[in-house]
């Protein structure tokens, strides 16, 4: 079957570094995408990485390994404002969306 | 106007109400979802239109109707629906097609309490 894993929720300081992590199995595979959903708010889009490798994207990267079925999205400088939901989500041959049930990340000063 | 809007954003219905959902794009997208978010689950995909035609319904059961008379709106219809349906109710649209990669645009979602 089609299955995502990432965390339930990590805890992380104001100014610190985290990373998120997420495995995926999918039938084929057309990309891996990492939104943010803020608590009450629509999920924004991230990021999009279908190449192995690393996007940076200001404070924010992620990296893509095909070979190991695996993602990490990468938060840097972090702000009060990053607390949120990250879901993770894989597309498949379909190109279908195989979402995650999120990452409740909390930021503490 | 907002990319992607959803009404009503809060909804409160009896197991024997008829209500219907509405979301309405102004991406100039091609592709319209219904997705189901319940709390610590992942989205669950409800329907799909990609030019304005049902390409997906993944087993959703017939209490829930959609519409999509248009490429700009898309319709969730609900009847006797169950107190396990409340959720939040997400709309999404994308631009499919060469060039894209399919990334889904969300709307504000709809809360939805059933009693």
């Amino acid at each position: 079957g089609q299955n995502i894993d990432q965390p339930t929720e990590m805890t992380a300081t104001e100014g610190a570094i985290v990373q998120i992590n997420c495995t995926y199995q999918t039938s084929g595979f057309n990309g891996l995408f990492w939104y943010q959903q803020h608590a009450g708010e629509a999920p924004t889009f991230l990021s999009y990485n279908v190449l192995d490798g690393l996007e940076e994207k200001g404070r924010f990267s992620s990296f893509l390994s095909r070979s190991k079925g695996y993602s990490y999205l990468l938060l840097k400088e972090l702000q009060m404002k990053d607390s949120a939901s990250y879901l993770c989500a894989a597309m498949d041959s379909n190109y279908q969306l195989i979402w995650g049930a999120g990452t409740k990340l909390i930021i503490k000063p | 106007e907002t990319g992607v809007t959803q009404t009503p954003r809060h909804l409160v219905m009896g197991m024997t109400n008829k209500k219907s959902l509405k979301c309405e794009q102004h991406l100039g997208h091609n592709a319209m979802y219904w997705y189901k978010q319940s709390a610590k689950k992942p989205l669950e995909l409800m329907f799909v239109y990609s030019l304005e035609e049902r390409v997906e319904n993944n087993s959703v059961p017939s209490r829930f109707s959609p519409e999509c008379p248009n490429s700009s709106h898309l319709f969730l219809h609900l009847h006797t629906l169950q107190p396990e349906d409340s959720a939040l109710y997400l709309c999404a649209s994308s631009l499919e097609g060469e060039g894209t990669y399919n990334e889904q645009f969300f709307g504000p979602g709809t809360r939805l309490t059933v009693l």
